[in-house]
């Protein structure tokens, strides 16, 4: 996913807040999506938000969205042990009748 | 359970085998995607079905081909295997494969070739 970046690594603290950054390329990209993915399972679809949207919660977790910039940051509230795992950030590729363009994800652990 | 299944979830085989890989869509799910994921290259994605034709094609090599069945099912065939070609392979399936469509990703199938 060379059009997709986000930092590779996030150590957090059990019940503070994670924040997760990604930076896109494609000004058309019409939705941008986050995705988990633990030990030993696909990739399980945690959120997206539509391009024309500043932010979006969802329980523990707020996507916010810079357009002009082009970054998109995923917070978990309140993190916990299960939050472990890898995140993807993901675009949406214009006229790809839904293929995604994924970052590489960012390994957060979260320690006790 | 994302409702898609994939199997077999290992394959160990040797260079300049043939192997496929099989993925069954969940339920009413009409399009079905292909991904590679790997150390060195991230998640790629090589090729979309909708309804049995061919939609979108990626960073598919010519020794790998897909396809897609009347029942929805999806075999992805990797020939001539070489080392690099060791990876996870997932499937996904969305309803229609449009915009916005929210992707269901299988476990996927951990291909080492030796």
């Amino acid at each position: 996913g060379e059009d997709v970046e986000q930092s590779l690594f996030l150590s957090v603290r059990e019940g503070d807040s994670s924040v997760i950054n990604c930076t896109y390329t494609d000004s058309s990209s019409t939705y941008l999506y986050w995705y988990k993915q633990e030990p030993g399972a696909g990739l399980q679809l945690l959120t997206y938000i539509f391009s024309n949207m500043d932010m979006k919660q969802d329980q523990r977790l707020t996507v916010l969205l810079n357009k002009k910039d082009k970054h998109l940051s995923l917070r978990i509230a309140d993190t916990q042990t299960g939050d472990s795992a890898i995140y993807f950030c993901a675009e949406s590729i214009s006229d790809s009748w839904g293929k995604l363009q994924f970052g590489a994800g960012t390994q957060v652990v979260v320690t006790p | 359970d994302s409702g898609v299944t994939q199997t077999p979830k290992h394959l160990i085989t040797a260079t300049g085998q043939r192997v496929t890989l099989r993925c069954s869509p969940r339920s009413g799910d009409l399009s079905v995607y292909w991904y590679q994921q790997s150390l060195d290259q991230g998640l790629q994605f090589l090729i979309q079905y909708y309804n049995g034709e061919e939609r979108a094609k990626g960073n598919i090599l010519e020794r790998f081909s897909a396809q897609q069945f009347p029942d929805l099912h999806s075999e992805l065939n990797l020939s001539s295997l070489e080392l690099g070609d060791s990876a996870l392979y997932f499937c996904a399936s969305s309803a229609s494969g449009g915009e916005n469509e929210k992707l269901f990703f299988g476990s996927g199938t951990q291909l080492s070739v030796l």
